[in-house]
């Protein structure tokens, strides 16, 4: 089984642009989908990002996501941030029989 | 629009069993390509993903919690359900049922259920 590792926390000033790693222990991060989630406190989970780098319907484009294969993480980038997008983020991803998420990003919009 | 919601105990005592049951609403649970999850959080920590079920039947598990867990699907009443065996106190969590599409994202949240294991 493999584990994803995200920072623990992130800040960074409205309007500026912040990233979010998540590394994965073992196995190549290219070989299974990551997936981004926003969960706000009091709130179940949403998709900010899935398939590596695809925005749903609703999720503005200032989100993106990104692979690396060379450090074996997936980023998520937020651009232009507001207060609004202040919120404990999660990456998952998954093998044949396993659904893994990382520990989770707090993200601070000082 | 889909809709998921969790039901069940809100207090388990220790040793016991959690049971909860997502009611699936706006949508059939029976569609190919989509699998039913139950993902938990304790208090102030991360997600976990705790196990999934297909329609068919077929039911996928966590290994740290794979001999406490037991997932089941009911595609006549629309609903599949959790049980947990021999719970304690580290079980104390809000419970979420999840649609995952393709065994990738989980587009799809109950609201979650809070369980709190106590005597």
């Amino acid at each position: 089984n493999f584990m994803l590792t995200q920072p623990h926390s992130v800040s960074e000033s409205p309007g500026k642009t912040v990233t979010i790693s998540c590394t994965r222990s073992s196995g190549s991060i290219a070989s299974n989908y990551v997936e981004w989630y926003q969960q706000r406190p009091g709130s179940a989970p949403t998709t900010v990002i899935y398939e590596d780098n695809q925005r749903p319907s609703g999720v503005p484009d200032r989100f993106s996501g990104s692979i690396d294969s060379s450090s074996n993480s997936a980023s998520l980038t937020i651009s232009g941030l507001k207060t609004e997008d202040e919120a404990d983020y999660y990456c998952q991803s998954y093998d044949s029989d396993n659904q893994v998420f990382g520990g989770g990003t707090k993200l601070t919009v000082l | 629009q889909l809709q998921l919601q969790e039901s069940g105990p809100g207090l388990v005592k220790p040793s016991e069993t959690l049971s909860l049951t997502c009611t699936v609403s706006g949508g059939s649970l029976s569609i190919i390509n989509y699998y039913w999850g139950w993902i938990r959080q304790p208090p102030g920590k991360g997600l976990e993903w705790i196990g999934s079920v297909y329609y068919s039947g077929s039911t996928y598990s966590n290994p740290s919690l794979k001999s406490r867990v037991a997932i089941s699907v009911d595609t006549s009443k629309n609903k599949f359900s959790l049980r947990l065996s021999s719970v304690t106190a580290a079980d104390t969590a809000i419970y979420y049922c999840a649609r995952s599409r393709n065994w990738r994202d989980f587009d799809y949240w109950g609201q979650g259920a809070l369980v709190t294991v106590s005597s």
